[in-house]
């Protein structure tokens, strides 16, 4: 079974808008971590922002933010006023206690600003 | 500036050949990772060390091998009995330790192609 599932290929978004890009994760671990990196066409991975499972608030990063819903096990990053340095591929990851440093990625959202 | 290096950037392998995939780090980080990246797709896991001289098998370890002699370094083979190698490999470290909110940091990237 999928561990981390990212169900929008692709997205669209009008720039100065905000998105959310979805992800949602399967685990039967208590302690565990969720990543969102960014991946522009150069390739390179670039951390964004963590979530963890005992974290009682939301994280926030600047323009990002994560909408944690642990009973639904859902993680999504909200960018807000988007900007055309924003497009990219963006992919979510979680590590588990369990399985020590491994990290398991989603497909990812390839996501587009239209200006 | 520290960081994580790969090289080269570009790599052509001939059918039957093996070829080394540089990855050093600055960061003094305990751990280092290898990931391979096809295209549309997210990453998976080749090998990682979370120590010198020590070093596990990911979840798509045939056909690769790697080293962990220095701190700084963990180059990657890829053999001949690798079929498919064609892809894009990316190289990450982190602190070390295993704590969930422990973050990778990745590498430029090497994208491999077959002769």
């Amino acid at each position: 079974a999928q561990k981390i599932t990212q169900t929008q290929p692709g997205m669209f978004v009008q720039e100065k808008e905000a998105v959310t890009l979805d992800c949602t994760y399967d685990t039967s671990d208590q302690s565990y971590g969720l990543f969102w990196y960014k991946q522009p066409s150069s390739g390179e991975m670039i951390f964004l922002i963590y979530q963890g499972s005992y974290d009682e608030q939301n994280a926030t990063e600047g323009r990002y933010s994560l909408n944690f819903q642990k009973a639904r096990k859902s993680a999504n990053l909200v960018i807000s006023a988007s900007q055309l340095g924003d497009s990219a591929m963006y992919f979510c990851a979680m590590r588990e206690r369990e399985y020590g440093n491994k990290l398991v990625f989603g497909a990812g959202t390839i996501l587009r600003v239209k200006s | 500036d520290g960081g994580i290096t790969q090289s080269p950037k570009y790599l052509f392998r001939k059918e039957g050949q093996n070829v080394t995939l540089s990855c050093e780090q600055n960061l003094n980080h305990d751990a280092m990772y290898w990931y391979r990246q096809d295209p549309g797709q997210g990453l998976r896991l080749i090998y990682y060390s979370q120590i010198v001289n020590d070093f596990q098998k990911g979840d798509i370890a045939e056909g690769y091998s790697v080293s962990r002699e220095k701190k700084e370094s963990f180059p990657l083979t890829v053999t001949s009995a690798q079929k498919n190698p064609t892809a894009f490999y990316l190289c990450a470290s982190s602190p070390g330790g295993g704590i969930t909110r422990e973050t990778q940091y990745f590498g430029p990237g090497t994208r491999l192609l077959v002769l």
